[in-house]
């Protein structure tokens, strides 16, 4: 079946650095990317879709700046959490979609932790 | 625009206990409803989904959901729980003309006791 790696499922940061978190269909060819930012014992948020090849799309709220997402490849997309602050930290998922197919297969997320 | 409402945020019950856990959309148009578990430490995984075709749904596990048109719902059902069902259930919708974006509902943390 579809298989999304997400990639790092945790990381420790320091306040004001940046962090790289990578999302890679490897099995498909995914036009579609999806972010999501889940708070402890809350549901998960849509920040972001992302079509390979063009910007993402944010939803209401979200600071684009802040928040980097980068679709180069059928295959990977990146989030690159800015000047990362304490409230910052969450855990973030991200989802792919394939053409013509119906279904969404989620990566295991990543725990940011910012010190 | 399309929203998703899980009306329990908490469930508790015993072993062998019959679930439902509900599920309600705001859009009227044409959707793609998913029921996703998530249990402690994991990830999502799916439970199931109706895209069309027989309203009733059956998925892993032994859930089953109905989807009903007229009262906008897609409830979540499984007869009997055990003690390994003890996760966090997030009903989804994909509304056709919101392209394929996929709105989460609260979830609803269900504990089962031994």
């Amino acid at each position: 079946g579809a298989v999304v790696s997400q990639h790092p499922s945790w990381v420790i940061c320091k306040s004001g650095t940046s962090v790289k978190i990578e999302c890679r269909s490897l099995d498909f060819q995914a036009t579609t990317m999806f972010w999501y930012r889940q708070f402890p014992k809350q549901s998960l948020m849509l920040m972001a879709t992302s079509n390979e090849g063009s910007k993402a799309t944010y939803e209401q709220g979200v600071e684009k700046d802040k928040f980097l997402i980068n679709h180069a490849s059928l295959t990977l997309s990146t989030l690159t959490v800015t000047s990362a602050h304490p409230e910052d930290s969450s855990f973030y998922i991200c989802s792919a979609t394939q053409q013509g197919h119906y279904g969404y297969t989620f990566g295991s997320g990543t725990r940011l932790t910012v010190v | 625009a399309q929203s998703v409402s899980q009306h329990n945020h908490h469930v508790i019950l015993s072993e062998a206990a019959s679930l439902e856990l509900g599920c309600n959309y705001s859009y009227g148009g044409t959707v793609n409803l998913f029921w996703y578990v998530q249990y402690p430490g994991q990830h999502l995984q799916l439970l199931l989904k109706y895209f069309s075709g027989d309203p009733l749904v059956k998925g892993i596990k032994g859930f089953e959901a109905e989807f009903i048109k007229s009262k906008f719902s897609f409830n979540l059902r499984k007869p009997s729980v055990q003690w390994s069902d003890t996760a966090e259930y997030f009903c989804a919708v994909n509304a056709k003309a919101a392209g394929n974006k996929l709105t989460f509902g609260g979830g609803t943390r269900v504990l089962v006791k031994p």
